[in-house]
């Protein structure tokens, strides 16, 4: 089966500083992979896909994703943190001929003032 | 934009009761889905539906069914509410079979069972 593992349930960054959190997926063939964002209260968001166009992909609000496949891994990164970057994300997978979603356990990114 | 709608952002109810949750959406996506999110668990698939009238169980379908009579409105069900559906609710839609299509989110309803 296929599916996400998260591998920081929280991250703590100083606003300004670059921001990294990690999934690594399983899947036998090239998978669909996603990246949301949930800020308190809310539905989740899109913040970006990979559908093998390009190895990086680039999403909302300064975010980016690489799809490894070497290394089975799609890190977010964002080159300087903002405080209202501070939400929790999800890395998520679309197995092949499914119509759902695989979610990660999500992970909590902090930003400090 | 796309907009998926649920219809209560909080709901308090009691052990034993019948539980509706709605959900509508505007762009006549043909899949809905229902999800719950609980702390260290991410999201994990309830039912979901592709289809007016059709419907599939997901992850996690015991004590919830699901009703899809329009296109636009997915209702989940839970038959006699217990105080371990305590949970956020969130409804998703997305357009037709494609891998790389995104599901859009509702806001979630924060339903609460004493």
């Amino acid at each position: 089966a296929q599916s996400v593992t998260q591998l920081d349930s929280h991250v703590s960054v100083s606003e300004g500083t670059p921001v990294l959190l990690r999934c690594n997926y399983s899947s036998s063939y090239s998978p669909s992979l996603f990246w949301y964002v949930q800020h308190p209260n809310k539905g989740l968001q899109l913040l970006l896909k990979y559908t093998s166009a390009a190895t990086l992909v680039k999403g909302i609000n300064g975010f980016e994703a690489e799809f490894k496949k070497s290394e089975t891994s799609f890190h977010l990164t964002k080159p300087s943190a903002h405080m209202s970057d501070a939400a929790e994300y999800f890395c998520v997978v679309r197995p092949t001929g499914r119509r759902a979603l695989t979610f990660g356990s999500g992970t909590r990114l902090q930003v400090q003032p | 934009d796309v907009k998926v709608t649920q219809s209560s952002r909080y709901l308090v109810k009691r052990t034993g009761e019948k539980v509706f949750l709605e959900c509508v959406q505007d762009m006549d996506h043909e899949n809905m889905f229902w999800y719950r999110q609980d702390p260290g668990l991410g999201l994990r698939l309830i039912y979901f539906s592709y289809d007016v009238k059709m419907k599939e169980k997901g992850d996690i379908p015991e004590g919830y069914s699901v009703s899809r009579e329009k296109k636009e409105r997915f209702s989940l069900i839970l038959e006699s509410a217990s105080t371990n559906q305590t949970s956020m609710y969130l409804c998703a839609s997305s357009f037709g079979r494609g891998n790389n299509q995104p599901q859009h989110f509702g806001d979630g309803t924060r339903l609460s069972i004493l």
